[in-house]
Formats: structure tokens, sequence, C-alpha cells
């Protein structure tokens, strides 16, 4: 078992949509928890990064992370055209050490 | 301010032969990843480094691979001997200070080898 799961998709959404990115993971001592953006061939951006449980919420971007359930989302609002990429969730029990699931690949159409 | 800069961001290689990926960090940095993605894969974690010192290698192939940040100019990660399956995409990542607030990790757009 991997210790970090996250669906490939794709997934495509219209215009407009709200995008929900997940992954759950098996080591409970994870305590830093991130979301990255892929464009291809491009490096990794950072998008969200929490620590503990609870939301974050930034722009039109939420992050939830749930320890009870080993369980972090990453919600998109009024997803645009320009948010088709590679969603990374990425986490570590320190911040140096991270480990990334495989990407979920998105694709909103207009 | 520069982002972490990395070079070349494509490099071919033969079989046998030696790649050397450079990577520079941000501004004010001093702790650098590096990271391989293969296709269709995530990042793997191979090794932290901070100046002169390796922190953790705990994901560097135990032959051929090597990292350095010295005390001036960029760290650089080596592959002796490449194989195909040397193949991928190398990212390299910077921090100021793991533990602290504002320690997240920015990457850099990556070095992509292709072994022929």
């Amino acid at each position: 078992q991997k210790e970090v799961e996250q669906d490939p998709g794709p997934l495509s959404v219209p215009e407009g949509a709200i995008v929900s990115l997940n992954c759950t993971y098996s080591n409970s001592a994870f305590q830093y928890f991130m979301w990255y953006r892929q464009y291809s061939r491009k490096g990794p951006e950072l998008l969200m990064y929490t620590y503990s449980s609870g939301n974050k919420e930034d722009g039109r971007f939420t992050a939830q992370v749930d320890k009870s359930s080993k369980y972090i989302s990453l919600f998109i609002r009024d997803s645009q055209p320009s948010d088709s990429a590679t969603y990374l969730c990425a986490m570590g029990v320190n911040t140096d050490k991270l480990i990334f699931g495989t990407g979920t690949r998105l694709q909103v159409f207009p | 301010n520069a982002g972490v800069m990395q070079n070349p961001r494509h490099l071919v290689r033969r079989r046998g032969q030696e790649a050397r990926l450079r990577c520079s960090p941000m501004k004010g940095h001093s702790h650098v990843y590096w990271y391989r993605q293969l296709p269709e894969e995530g990042l793997k974690f191979m090794v932290y480094l901070q100046k002169e010192n390796i922190i953790d290698e705990s994901g560097m192939p135990k032959e051929r691979f090597s990292a350095e940040f010295p005390k001036e100019g960029p760290s650089i990660l080596r592959i002796q001997q490449v194989v195909r399956g040397d193949s991928a995409a190398y990212f390299c990542a910077s921090s100021p200070t793991p533990g602290l607030a504002g320690d997240e990790q920015y990457f850099g757009p990556g070095t992509r080898l292709t072994v022929t």
C-alpha cells in the first residue's frame, strides 16, 4: 500500500464548476500537508500549505485536512480553463522529506 | 526575487556517460531538496542538503548517484554511468528553514534527462 493515494483522473469539468480533489494517506505521523499545481512540463507550484486538521481558504481555493480519517481535500470554486493542470498532494512528518501523491489531472473546458 | 533555477533544462546523455544537474536555490534559502519524477508518477524524494552537509539521502539510489551543495555555487546532482532507467524529470526545491514559519518548498522548472 502506498503511503499517499491519489486518484489520477483525468477529471473533466465545465468552467464555473466546483472541483474536489482528494488524497488519502496511511502514516498517522504526517503533520504537514500541501497542494501543488503542475502545468505540463513545468515545475510544481505551491498552492496551499496547512498544518493540522481543519480548513484553510485562499481565494478560490480551500484546503481541508481530516487527520482522524487520514484524508485531505482541495476545493476549487468557479473553476477556470487556466486551472487545467495536474494537482499534486504532498505531506510529511516534517517539512523536509515530502511524500507526494501521483497527481490528479484536471481539465476545465469552456 | 528570482525563483529556483535549474540548468540545463534538457539533457541528453548516452548510456555510460555522466549527467550533472545544477540547482541554484531562491535568494535567502539555504536548504535544497532533489526529487525525481518518472512519467505518470508523482515526485519521489531523493536527498535533502544544507550548505556543505547532506541531511537526508534516504531516497538516493545506493550506487551511481551523488549530491552536493558546496559553500559557494549551486547544488549539483551527479549521476554516473547513466542507464535508460535514469530518464526522468529531476526537480530541485529550496526552503528557508524547515520547521519554522515560511518553510515551504519552492520548486524549480526541472531538468529533463533523456538517456539514449
